[in-house]
């Protein structure tokens, strides 16, 4: 079974909206989570780390304003992108892991759709 | 700076055949993992397979096995007896020592015909 859940699955909403993405380790505490965005047919790519407690550790070009991030406890992480727009559409998905040389588990990802 | 780099964009292999899908890597650090993932179209990461710098023997798992040649900085993985079920896109990546980061390649597609 799942032991990241990742919700909603599936997002529609209109431009100016802000969303919000859970991230849930379902079975094992989560010290770091991880969020990656992927448009079609290409490579994950690294948004930010989420290190329960502390402040998301974003990567190079990523707006932390836009893309807000909260780890508050040791089981959930949250993405909400802020006034959404079209150019925001594409597929975020989420990992944890735990201590140790444990693999990330991913969530099933959140096919976002700004219209 | 750490790279992974998958060179086949598309594969096809026959049902119940083997294939091979290429990953080299590139890193200076002592201490790494090398995680193979398959992700269907409908978007899931699976977990197929994990290889760490230090292992002696190569990784198998059921069907899958990982071909670690550390000298040639490569980490291939084998599927045997290719299903139908097989075709996906799959996912070489490292993991960075410090942060826990993975770090992927550009994937590789693999059709499986019947």
């Amino acid at each position: 079974g799942a032991v990241v859940s990742q919700h909603p699955s599936r997002v529609i909403c209109k431009s100016g909206t802000s969303v919000k993405i859970e991230c849930r380790s379902l079975d094992f505490q989560a010290t770091t989570m991880f969020w990656y965005r992927q448009f079609p047919k290409q490579s994950l790519m690294l948004m930010a780390t989420s290190n329960e407690g502390s402040k998301a550790t974003y990567e190079q070009g990523v707006e932390k304003d836009k893309f807000l991030i909260n780890h508050a406890s040791l089981t959930l992480s949250t993405l909400t992108v802020t006034s959404a727009h079209p150019e925001d559409s594409s597929f975020y998905i989420c990992s944890a892991t735990g201590v140790g040389n444990q693999p990330q588990h991913f969530g099933d990802g959140t096919r976002l759709s700004i219209l | 700076a750490q790279k992974i780099t998958q060179t086949q964009p598309g594969m096809f292999v026959q049902e119940k055949e083997a294939v091979t899908l290429d990953c080299t890597y590139d890193t200076s650090d002592p201490s790494y993992g090398l995680f193979w993932y398959k992700q269907p179209s409908s978007g899931e990461m699976i977990f197929l397979i994990y290889q760490g710098s230090y292992d002696q023997q190569n990784a198998t798992e059921g069907r899958y096995s990982l071909n670690f040649q550390k000298a040639r900085k490569s980490a291939n993985l084998v599927i045997s007896a290719s299903q139908l079920g097989d075709s996906a896109m799959y996912f070489c990546a490292m993991r960075e020592g410090n942060t826990g980061k993975l770090i992927f390649g550009q994937g590789t597609t693999l059709q499986v015909k019947p």
